[in-house]
């Protein structure tokens, strides 16, 4: 089944604690991006990849890095976590970047306290 | 920079027909969704309109896109209780990659 999954789904974390949400496609796809969700704010990207190595900030970076070592994965890495990064993200893929159509993940709910 | 903005609740009655409206402001828009979200569920694709179109119609659900004024409507007809959820509103804009702006979200509340 064609699918973004993505780990873990809830976590419950501290401030300053790192931490790593996983994402990964079954896809073959080179387009990748992580997005956070808030409250009347909709979805905002935080980072794309166009393909392997390839990685660009998005619309609110500050406080997350991301890696593409290999096409299938896409991890977003929060070095030192603060409560205003709690909030549900997701991860996304196309199969490029022409491709209409994205392809989310579940979510994960992270509430750094 | 781009905007995409849509009133965050809507509730309707079982049966009646659900409209729910988004503007948006960068006219180089190439593609514009509609996404649903279901509780505890991802994004899905429910429909998309070329920048070019003014409708396109899918069973129960019509996309209107005008141009001029940059709004967009999605229109359920029939609408379940299923289709209670989250409508989000997305642009993409033409560019080097794929930019996709999304709107804030519409709370779709189906009473029986």
């Amino acid at each position: 089944e064609a699918q973004v999954t993505q780990n873990p789904r809830y976590l419950i974390t501290v401030t300053g604690k790192k931490l790593t949400v996983t994402c990964s496609q079954n896809m073959n796809h080179e387009y990748m991006s992580w997005y956070r969700q808030d409250p009347g704010l909709g979805l905002r990207q935080i980072y794309y990849s166009m393909n392997v190595e390839v990685t660009d900030k998005g619309d609110v970076p500050e406080g997350y890095k991301v890696s593409r070592k290999e096409k299938r994965n896409f991890p977003l890495i929060l070095e030192s976590p603060s409560p205003n990064q709690t909030s549900l993200y997701f991860c996304a893929s196309s199969a490029d970047r022409n491709s209409y159509e994205q392809y989310f993940g579940p979510g994960t709910r992270l509430t750094v306290t | 920079g781009e905007d995409v903005e849509q009133s965050l609740f809507l509730s309707v009655r079982e049966g009646d027909s659900s409209v729910i409206n988004c503007t948006y402001t960068d006219s180089s828009s190439t593609y514009l969704y509609w996404y649903k979200q279901e509780p505890g569920a991802g994004l899905q694709l429910l429909t998309y309109i070329f920048s070019n179109m003014d409708m396109k119609q899918d069973q129960r659900l019509t996309v209107l896109l005008n141009k001029k004024d940059k709004h967009l409507s999605l229109r359920i007809a029939d609408t379940q209780t299923g289709d209670s959820a989250i409508y989000f509103c997305a642009e993409r804009t033409s560019g080097g990659y794929q930019k996709v702006t999304f709107g804030t979200g519409t709370k779709l509340q189906v009473i029986p």
